[in-house]
């Protein structure tokens, strides 16, 4: 069973500046099957990108996502307020399917 | 409206049994796998249970299995969850959530989700 390990877990950061997030996995994720999800407070995650880099129907370019094997990252280029909230990863490529414990962007 | 609306949740005892429903609307619901997702402070996001499209296939979380139920109605595009034998550990908020873009068995995300609905296990 994949494990996936979300860093940091919270980063504090200005509107404008840019975001990094990462997730690794325990073991190497199959395809690059991997998505990335945004959650805002008392609503349901969102999903933002599929497939490691792509993104889903309507979201923004500024949201970017890459890597393979056991290395992801995902990269707000230019933070809007509505950009903060909680990020999670989740690796398709094995069963059980799996998600990271999360990345809080908040207001600095 | 494209949208999945879950309902059915409450506080429960141990032991005892709930069904959760979910309410598709706005797309083809017929032709797409759908899937059970819950989210608890403790364990984070953890899928439960996918059906596929035609009801030929299921496929469960080891954590419950032999105990949870998926099923569903394509003539009147409804998602339900038995769930039996319930827990503390199960208390979570339960989200319906459709298969995304280019998913295949075994390899599924989520495109999808509803607003989601609370179930307390407690005594």
């Amino acid at each position: 069973e994949i494990v996936l390990t979300q860093s940091p877990g919270t980063l504090s950061l200005s509107p404008g500046e840019r975001a990094t997030l990462s997730c690794r996995a325990s073991q190497s994720v199959s395809n690059s099957y991997l998505a990335w999800y945004q959650q805002k407070p008392g609503q349901a995650p969102r999903v933002l990108m599929y497939g490691a880099s792509r993104r889903a129907t309507g979201i923004p370019d500024r949201f970017s996502g890459s890597g393979s094997g056991t290395d992801f990252t995902f990269t707000i280029s230019r933070l809007e307020p509505e950009d903060f909230a909680v990020y999670y990863c989740q690796q398709y490529g094995s069963s059980p399917s799996a998600f990271g414990q999360g990345t809080k962007v908040e207001i600095k | 409206q494209v949208q999945l609306v879950e309902s059915g949740g409450g506080v429960v005892q141990p032991g005892k049994s709930l069904r959760l429903s979910c309410a598709a609307s706005g797309f083809t619901f017929t032709t797409y796998a759908m899937h059970w997702v819950r989210q608890s402070p403790g364990k984070g996001l953890e899928w439960v249970s996918v059906i596929s499209s035609d009801t030929s296939s299921k496929h469960y979380a080891d954590s419950v299995k032999g105990r949870f139920t998926i099923s569903r109605d394509n003539s009147n595009n409804m998602l339900f969850l038995q769930m039996n034998g319930l827990r503390d550990e199960d208390t979570a908020v339960y989200y319906c959530a459709r298969s995304g873009y280019g998913s295949s068995w075994y390899h599924w995300y989520f495109d999808l989700w509803g607003r989601g609905t609370l179930v307390t296990v407690s005594s």
